[in-house]
């Protein structure tokens, strides 16, 4: 799976839009970007995935580059409960190959009144 | 809540131990997956079943196996246990092999190796 590169933290204000950037530069044509989070020691929690057209759903929205190299998640109005650390994970696609999520380091989003 | 499930939400033993957690997938999921989740290797793929049948590996010691029973339900066993493997064990479940099928991550089972 190619690698990806996120930003160690950020902050953002309640209320606010959260933009957590991804770069994937390496990402190949079958792969997948994926947005998982992780509240504290819970299990980590599916947000949003994409190939290549921009996708949204109640909780995120997932802005993909078109040459497919970086990508964009957007929380449109954090909250006190948003804050988490955020892994962006490239995926490849393909049936019947292991299909394992490797994890980053992620981005620590902190969310602040 | 996810709709996975894994028991016991704690666990704390002695080094040279055996111990078992159990999950549970959502329902109609097939495929299962034990993570792990140490403060210093961050979370770490161990393990994939997909209908009964191993499917992949990941960095997981010879110590640890794992298995997936016919009613789909996983166990992952850790023997002669060492203070290095405490950590958060976490398992997921999806519908199928394919990277198209997001997984779903139970709440995990912290381990204590005294």
């Amino acid at each position: 799976d190619a690698k990806t590169t996120q930003p160690t933290s950020m902050d953002c204000a309640e209320g606010r839009a959260a933009n957590l950037p991804c770069n994937h530069s390496t990402i190949s044509g079958n792969e997948y970007v994926y947005w998982y989070r992780q509240i504290h020691s819970q299990g980590p929690q599916y947000i949003i995935h994409g190939l290549k057209n921009n996708e949204t759903n109640e909780m995120a929205s997932l802005i993909i580059t078109e040459d497919r190299k970086s990508s964009t998640l957007i929380l449109p109005h954090a909250t006190l409960r948003d804050t988490a650390v955020y892994y962006c994970i490239v995926r490849t696609i393909n049936t019947g190959t292991a299909s394992k999520l490797t994890f980053g380091t992620g981005t620590r989003l902190q969310v602040t009144l | 809540d996810s709709g996975v499930t894994q028991t016991p939400k704690h666990l704390i033993t002695a080094t040279g131990q055996r111990v078992t957690l159990r999950c549970s997938p959502r329902s109609g999921d097939l495929s299962v997956y034990w993570y792990q989740q140490s403060l210093d290797q961050g979370l770490q793929f161990l393990i994939q079943y997909y209908n009964g049948e191993e499917r992949a590996k990941g960095n997981i010691l010879e110590r640890f196996s794992a298995q997936q029973f016919p009613d789909l339900h996983s166990e992952l066993n850790l023997s002669s246990l060492e203070l290095g493997d405490s950590a958060l064990y976490f398992c997921a479940s999806s519908l199928g092999l394919a990277g198209t099928y997001e997984q779903y991550f139970g709440p995990g089972t912290r381990l204590t190796v005294t």
